[in-house]
């Protein structure tokens, strides 16, 4: 039970490029995120998704696509990406908000980003 | 939106108490959440106060006031893996149900 698994851990990109990151979670969860946390910050909801074919936009969406084509993965994708997008991004998941333990985010170990 | 303001920082000594303060901005409030973020770390789940009152897990306290839109996490008989960023989150309707995090609070532990 490896819970939420990102990859990759660490990507240098020039500005430009573009690159997809990858979320898997194996709990079965409905709800996954999508965050960045930048230093000295908390972290910022970029895009989330309440279901399998589902997304919606967060706090900070600009610059950034995702896609949910099966419930388990949660993928985040830079088409062309900026120096401003240098960041920690971290995948979490969570079951619906029926219970008081459903507010119990899961967080990947997350991927640094770098934008040069 | 939501807002939420907490200290950035504090330091205290193995076995102290420290207590965090988180107070919040939200309209249609559902709850606060606290995780626990070592450096280099994912951030983790510790509590979750969705009633006024305090919730106790282990060594780790929350506790909420409604009312006073204010909430604090109590970290007791600390310990040097203790060592982390405290982040307070907010559920509420004014950001479309979304967990909004605050900037964290850094705790050092110091022996």
């Amino acid at each position: 039970n490896a819970g939420v698994t990102q990859t990759p851990k660490f990507r240098v990109l020039k500005t430009g490029q573009s690159m997809t990151l990858l979320c898997a979670q194996d709990m079965n969860h409905e709800y996954m995120y999508w965050y960045r946390q930048d230093p000295g910050m908390g972290l910022r909801l970029i895009h989330y998704s309440v279901g399998e074919g589902t997304t919606a936009k967060g706090e900070v969406p600009d610059g950034y696509n995702v896609s949910r084509l099966k419930k388990q993965n949660f993928l985040l994708g830079l088409e062309s990406a900026a120096p401003s997008q240098t960041s920690v991004y971290f995948c979490a998941s969570s079951l619906p908000r029926k219970h008081r333990l459903d507010e119990k985010l899961f967080f990947g170990s997350g991927t640094q980003l770098s934008v040069l | 939106g939501q807002s939420l303001e907490q200290p950035s920082e504090v330091t205290a000594v193995e076995g102290a108490i420290v207590q965090i303060n988180c107070t919040y901005q939200t309209s249609g409030f559902y709850g606060l959440s606290w995780y626990q973020q070592h450096d280099g770390g994912a951030p983790t789940f510790l509590s979750y106060n969705g009633l006024d009152g305090l919730e106790e897990t282990g060594r780790f306290s929350s506790f909420l006031s409604r009312s006073d839109s204010y909430g604090y996490l109590l970290l007791q008989e600390l310990q040097m893996k203790d060592s982390a960023s405290y982040f307070c989150a907010v559920r509420g309707r004014a950001a479309g149900n979304k967990l909004t995090f605050g900037g964290g609070t850094r705790v050092l532990v110091k022996p």
